[in-house]
């Protein structure tokens, strides 16, 4: 299976630019997919196709990368984007990322 | 507006069964593929299964194949979970999703229900 490696933790103040990374095991193309998670809510998607916003997400969200590295940028954060960010991908097997808690100061 | 709203969960002894059910709405339900996601409490996502838009296909990951099985019913717009032989281990948050095609090789999930809890404990 493809293994998605993201950082554990950041921590930003509101209005900062923040990106999180998301490194493949193996390439997936552009077959990377971005979901948050606030606590004790569903996975939301915001992101597909390593750059393609979901339809309704603020367009302070944002995704790159093709291959093995991905990011995800947002910016400016806001206090509301608290929340634990997956990536996913479905090349080999579908499998997700640890996922990265953003918090903010 | 799609929703999906998952029922079934609760608190199972180990080597039971329990049958988890996802009623959808707000879209043509047998036009998609649908899978099952589940989250261990306080832990990442791990996709369950899959099931194609027709029932005829269907994918598992290697810790439930045997045990588990998915299904559908388009009539009645909805998915199923059955899981057998039910270990510790499966103790998770279910949550039933929408399943997109990105790519013939890449798939996403755009919509998820709200999730129901399984326990598996003596």
């Amino acid at each position: 299976d493809t293994v998605l490696t993201q950082s554990p933790a950041l921590a930003v103040s509101p209005g900062e630019r923040v990106t999180i990374s998301c490194r493949a095991s193996e390439s997936v193309s552009t077959g990377m997919h971005w979901y948050q998670q606030k606590p004790g809510q569903q996975p939301k998607l915001l992101i597909y196709g390593a750059s393609n916003l979901e339809s309704g997400v603020p367009a302070r969200f944002s995704g790159s990368g093709s291959g093995t590295d991905f990011t995800l940028t947002i910016d400016p954060v806001e206090a509301d984007d608290t929340a634990t960010y997956f990536c996913q991908q479905s090349w080999n097997e579908y499998t997700f990322g640890a996922g990265t808690k953003l918090e903010l100061k | 507006e799609v929703q999906l709203v998952e029922s079934g969960g609760g608190l199972v002894q180990p080597g039971r069964s329990m049958k988890l059910s996802c009623a959808a709405s707000g879209f043509t339900f047998n036009n998609y593929d649908m899978a099952w996601v589940c989250q261990a409490p306080k832990k990442g996502l791990e996709w369950v299964a899959t099931i194609s838009y027709d029932g005829s296909s269907t994918y598992y990951r290697d810790s439930v194949k045997g045990r588990f099985t998915i299904s559908r019913d388009n009539a009645k717009s909805t998915l199923y979970l059955q899981m057998d032989s039910l270990r510790s281990e499966d103790t998770a948050t279910y949550y039933c999703a929408r399943q997109v095609g990105y790519t013939t090789d890449s798939y996403y999930f755009d919509y998820w229900g709200q999730g129901v809890m399984v326990t598996v404990s003596s």
